[in-house]
């Protein structure tokens, strides 16, 4: 069975004091993994996907990089706006499904 | 482009009551998917649409039924709801990207059942 477990649960930064979000799996056949930004009271955003051990990724003060145990999320100087919950997510077999961790929420304060 | 919409943002019901999420995506995707969240138990798969004319249980199954009505639309029916089933409802879509999945969620409906 496939697990998928965050760490921390929660996590508060000042701004501009960069930090790393950690997903570690357990999966047989790693089709891709996923990170996610959810907002409280809406749906999550797609963020990235990663497929092989190596693999990274960026977008503004987020890159997400990936062993063949874990992905991290590495926020570089965030702000305020960066607060939200990140989830990640791993698919296997036919691609077609996901699995959940439940989920790091960050805080960054002024 | 809308992307995924759902229907009602929120519902209360009596134990015993029925209702229909209803879910429409207009990004052309074959996959369709309903998920409930919970505190402290992440996103749960509930059923699936591999592509139309199929359906799939997931993870979470028991007590909901849907139905792919089209390729645009996917809907989820609580038959006689429960408290168990007060939880927030996300419909995704996704396109095969690379060699993976990519899903893109819904806004969600908060459901709440007394």
């Amino acid at each position: 069975e496939d697990q998928v477990t965050q760490s921390p649960e929660a996590l508060r930064l000042q701004e501009g004091e960069s930090s790393s979000l950690n997903c570690s799996y357990t999966v047989s056949g790693l089709r891709g993994l996923f990170w996610y930004r959810q907002d409280p009271g809406k749906g999550p955003e797609f963020l990235f996907t990663l497929y092989s051990a190596g693999e990274e990724k960026e977008k503004e003060r987020l890159k997400a990089t990936l062993t063949k145990k874990e992905s991290f999320l590495h926020i570089t100087a965030p702000k305020p706006e960066d607060s939200a919950t990140y989830l990640c997510a791993v698919s296997t077999g036919g691609g077609n499904k996901l699995t959940f961790g439940t989920g790091t929420q960050l805080k960054v304060e002024l | 482009n809308a992307g995924v919409t759902q229907t009602p943002k929120f519902q209360v019901l009596k134990t015993g009551q029925s209702m229909t999420l209803q879910c429409a995506q207009d990004m052309n995707h074959n996959s369709m998917y309903w998920y409930r969240q919970d505190p402290g138990m992440g996103l749960r798969l509930i059923y699936y649409s591999a592509s139309e004319g199929t359906t799939d249980k997931g993870e979470v199954p028991n007590g909901y039924n849907v139905s792919r009505l089209n390729k645009r639309e996917f809907s989820l029916r609580l038959e006689s709801a429960a408290p168990s089933q007060t939880s927030v409802y996300f419909c995704a879509s996704s396109t095969l990207t690379g060699r993976a999945y990519e899903q893109y969620f819904g806004p969600g409906t908060r459901l709440t059942v007394t």
